[in-house]
């Protein structure tokens, strides 16, 4: 059963480029949360999606940061016009339909960094 | 405000025992969970307690007091593949997990 996937594994843009994140979660799961890792520090809660729907984004940065998780196709975490702040760790977890989220699995994560 | 306090840094050698605490305030709580991550990889997780008391799994162990806020993870027979970043994390709602800042092992031989 193939685990958590994310690509691209290292992103690098330009600052006011877009950055595209994409996860795919383990086969079967129907939770998906997405976290921003700074170095030495801990992962930041961003945004919880169901298929179709944004369940809780309380953590998302209000302005060019959107995510969605479709019908058919992995979970995408977009940021638009990126900054020099946005560069970081983004992982990508998911849970099974009967979870209470206490343990997520988490993908390799994208390491972005905005030039 | 939510904050889970841990140690920065915790050393030890091989074959030892280490425990790492946390301490929290947050304004929910389901639960207190354990993740381990290597440098530069995923986190993976270690183990759950929703209920007072001691949970084993193996070399490690995680205990709760919930009328203290207050978490351990114990970690026994300490190895070199130890050496890792450990956070908790409190389950603060339906699917929401609040990590700590991480406490980084060194085990030494």
């Amino acid at each position: 059963n193939a685990g958590v996937m994310q690509n691209p594994r290292h992103l690098v843009r330009r600052r006011g480029q877009e950055a595209r994140l994409r996860c795919s979660p383990m086969k079967g799961h129907s939770h998906v949360y997405w976290y921003r890792q700074l170095p030495e520090e801990g992962l930041k809660f961003m945004v919880y999606l169901q298929k179709e729907n944004i369940i809780d984004e309380s953590g998302m940065p209000k302005e060019r940061f959107s995510a969605e998780f479709p019908k058919e196709g992995p979970s995408i975490l977009r940021i638009q016009q990126v900054v020099r702040g946005d560069s970081a760790a983004y992982f990508c977890a998911s849970s099974p339909p009967a979870s209470t989220g206490y343990e997520q699995y988490f993908g390799p994560g994208t390491r972005l960094t905005v030039t | 405000g939510q904050s889970l306090e841990q140690p920065s840094e915790v050393t030890a050698v091989e074959g030892a025992i280490v425990q790492i605490n946390c301490t929290y305030q947050t304004s929910g709580f389901y639960g207190l969970s354990w993740y381990q991550q290597h440098d530069g990889g995923a986190p993976t997780f270690l183990s759950y307690n929703a209920l007072d008391g001691l949970e084993e799994t193996g070399r490690f162990s995680s205990f709760l007091s919930r009328s203290d806020s207050y978490g351990y993870l114990l970690l026994q027979e300490l190895q070199m593949k130890d050496s890792a970043s450990y956070f908790c994390a409190v389950v603060t709602g339906f699917q929401k997990l609040v990590f700590g800042t991480g406490t980084r092992l060194l085990v030494s031989p």
